[in-house]
C-alpha cells in the first residue's frame, strides 16, 4: 500500500536550518510528483510547491523562494524539504503529498490533486 | 494568482443533516478543483477531484459539483465521523480555500 512516512518533530532556534524527509513506499517513486504543504498552528493549508521526481526540477509557490529547497534521493525513494534561516513564523506542520503530473499547456507540466499524504512534521522555531 | 473563498467558514450541524459547502474562485478554473477533509492532528484526505469525481473508498454521501468559478461539496446525511474541516484546492495555481469547520450542533 502507498505510504509516505515523514521524519519526526524538530525544535530549532531562529537562524538555524532544518531538513524534513518524506520516504515513499508502495509505488514507483519517480512515477508521481511530490507536493509540499504548510499548515501553521490553527491555520489553513498553504501550498508551497512541488518537485518533479523524474527530473528533480522544483517549482516554488510565491512566498517560498530563497530559504526553501526541495530535493530528492531517488535511490531511497525520499523527498526532502530544507528550510534555512529559520524564523518564528516558520513554525508549522509540513506535509508531503503525492500527485500525478499533467501537461497544463503544451509546454508546461503541472500536478493534479494530492491523493496520498505524509503524516506531517511539526517544525517549531523558538529561542 | 487565483483566490478561493469558502463559505461558510464555520458550520454547526446535526447527525443526519444535509450539509453544503461553497467554494468560489476569483477566476474561472474549469473543473480543476479538489476537496479534502482534515481531522484534528491528521493529514488531509482527498475526497473529490475534478470537481465531481469521488475518490476511491470515499462514501457516496459525499458529492461535488460546479465548474468555472462556483463549486459545492455536499454531504447528504452527516455522520459522526464527518465532523472535520474541509478545504477546496484549485489545480491551476494550487491555492487552497480557507477551510470550513463542521462541528456538532
Amino acid at each position: 500500500q502507498v505510504q509516505l512516512v515523514q521524519s519526526g518533530s524538530e525544535l530549532k532556534k531562529p537562524g538555524a536550518s532544518v531538513k524534513v524527509s518524506c520516504k515513499a513506499s508502495g509505488y514507483t517513486f519517480t512515477s508521481y510528483a511530490m507536493n509540499w504543504v504548510r499548515q501553521a498552528p490553527g491555520q489553513g493549508l498553504e501550498w508551497m510547491g512541488w518537485i518533479n521526481t523524474n527530473t528533480g526540477n522544483p517549482t516554488y509557490a510565491q512566498g517560498f523562494t530563497g530559504r526553501f529547497v526541495f530535493s530528492l534521493d531517488t535511490s531511497v525513494s525520499t523527498a526532502y524539504l530544507q528550510i534555512s534561516s529559520l524564523k518564528a513564523e516558520d513554525t508549522a506542520v509540513y506535509y508531503c503529498a503525492r500527485a500525478e503530473t499533467t501537461w497544463t499547456t503544451v509546454t508546461t507540466l503541472g500536478v493534479k490533486e494530492s491523493d496520498y499524504w505524509g503524516q506531517g512534521t511539526l517544525v517549531t522555531v523558538s529561542s | 494568482d487565483i483566490q478561493l473563498t469558502q463559505s461558510p467558514s464555520f458550520l454547526s450541524a446535526s447527525v443526519g443533516d444535509r450539509v453544503t459547502i461553497t467554494c468560489r474562485a476569483s477566476q474561472g478554473i474549469s473543473s480543476y478543483l479538489a476537496w479534502y477533509q482534515q481531522k484534528p492532528g491528521k493529514a488531509p484526505k482527498l475526497l473529490i477531484y475534478a470537481a465531481s469525481t469521488l475518490q476511491s473508498g470515499v462514501p457516496s454521501r459525499f458529492s461535488g459539483s460546479g465548474s468555472g468559478t462556483e463549486f459545492t461539496l455536499t454531504i447528504s446525511s452527516l455522520q459522526p465521523e464527518d465532523f472535520a474541516t474541509y478545504y477546496c484546492q484549485q489545480l491551476n495555481s494550487y491555492s487552497f480555500g480557507g477551510g470550513t469547520k463542521v462541528e456538532i450542533k
